[in-house]
Order: structure tokens, then sequence, then C-alpha cells
């Protein structure tokens, strides 16, 4: 069974620029969290999507949206890039609207804002 | 606010074995989560508990106290594999997870 994919791997923009991550989830499952990870920030959460409908939704600026298709793939776009932009977003595929179940993250995408 | 605290790095033998603490403070409780996330790679699920007591996972075991707002990861017979970062995350009232910033746990010869 294929794992979660996530595109692109490495991305450097500049500042002012708009990016867009895409997450592909393991066949079967419905639902994607998206997060941002910084060293020594732990791992934040951004949103969670769930059948095409926005689930739950982190704190972090409007510039931040995402959207899921129906074919649950997701995608996240950060607009006007900031320098403190710069981490590593994750994307985690969960298998059904279960609160409580197992969270099976990509390989995260390593964007830098130059 | 809501608040996970964990060690930023740890130190331990081959061999050896090594406890990482996780403590929280978060609206509510769902359960509490650790997973294991390998330098440059995505963090892979460790273990859930949700209640007190210990769940053990071969060479790996995980604690949780919810009225103390405590949990450990006990790892045994360290091997230089299980150098990595361990992510302690709550599923707080709305089930949404509350993530530590992680413990580095560096193994030693």
């Amino acid at each position: 069974k294929a794992g979660v994919t996530q595109t692109p791997r490495y991305l450097i923009k500049t500042r002012g620029q708009q990016v867009t991550l895409s997450c592909s989830p393991i066949s079967g499952h419905r639902s994607v969290s998206w997060y941002q990870q910084t060293p020594g920030q732990g791992l934040q959460f951004l949103f969670e999507y769930f059948s095409e409908t926005q689930r739950n939704k982190g704190n972090f600026p409007g510039r931040f949206s995402g959207r899921q298709f129906s074919n649950s793939r997701s995608e996240m776009n950060v607009s006007t890039l900031e320098l403190g932009d710069s981490a590593l977003y994750l994307c985690a595929s969960i298998k059904g609207s279960g609160d409580i179940d197992t969270q099976y993250f990509g390989p995260g995408t390593r964007l830098t804002v130059l | 606010g809501q608040n996970i605290d964990q060690p930023t790095e740890m130190t331990a033998t081959e061999g050896a074995i090594v406890q990482i603490n996780c403590t929280y403070q978060t609206s509510g409780f769902n359960g509490l989560f650790w997973y294991q996330q390998h330098a440059g790679e995505a963090p892979t699920f460790l273990s859930y508990n949700v209640l007190d007591g210990l769940e053990e996972k071969g060479r790996f075991s995980s604690f949780l106290s919810r009225s103390k707002g405590y949990s450990y990861l006990l790892l045994k017979e360290l091997q230089m594999k299980d150098s990595a970062s361990y992510l302690c995350a709550v599923l707080d009232s709305n089930y949404q997870l509350i993530w530590g910033a992680g413990t580095k746990l560096i193994i030693k010869p």
C-alpha cells in the first residue's frame, strides 16, 4: 500500500510570492491534516479536511488556505510569503472521520523563503 | 492556553534504558500519542494512551497519568537506530492534536 506522498519535496521562493503544496493521502483515507514544523516549535496545526470540507482550522493567518478534492488529494496555498514561513510542511492522512484515528505522515515539503 | 512540555534533548548509551517525559495542560483530553521522527523524515506512530497505566509494545512502553497530566515513553535496550526526535501530542476536547516541540534523543555507543 503506497504511503502519503507530498510534492514538491523542496521549494525555494522569495518574499511576496505564493506557493501551492500538494498531498496525496493513502488510498482509502478520506481525511487530510496539514502541519507546519519549525525547529523548537513542534508541529503547528494548520487545517484538516474531510470529504472536501474543512473540518478544523488552526491559528494561522488567512494567507494560509487549503482545499481537498473529491479523490481526497489536498492542496495548501500560502500567499504573500514571509521569511517566517520557511518551514517543513507536513501532511497527515487519516482513514476516516473518526476523531481518534492514527495519523500517517508524508515526507513533507521543505519550504525556504528568501 | 494549551501547553505540552518535553525535554529538548536527552543522551543515553546503547543498550541502556531511557525515559522521556511529557507533561500537558490542555482544554480537555481525548488521548495522548507518541511519535518518532528521524532527522529529515516524517513522524511515525508509536503509541496511543487514553486510560491510565502502562502500555507495552516490544522495547517501547508508554505510561499515562491523567490526574497528573503526565506521560512518559520508556525505551529499553537502546539501539543506535533509536536516535531520533520523540513527539508527544494530546488530543484536546475538540479532537485537535496539540503537539509538544519534541525531544531529541542521542544514543552513544
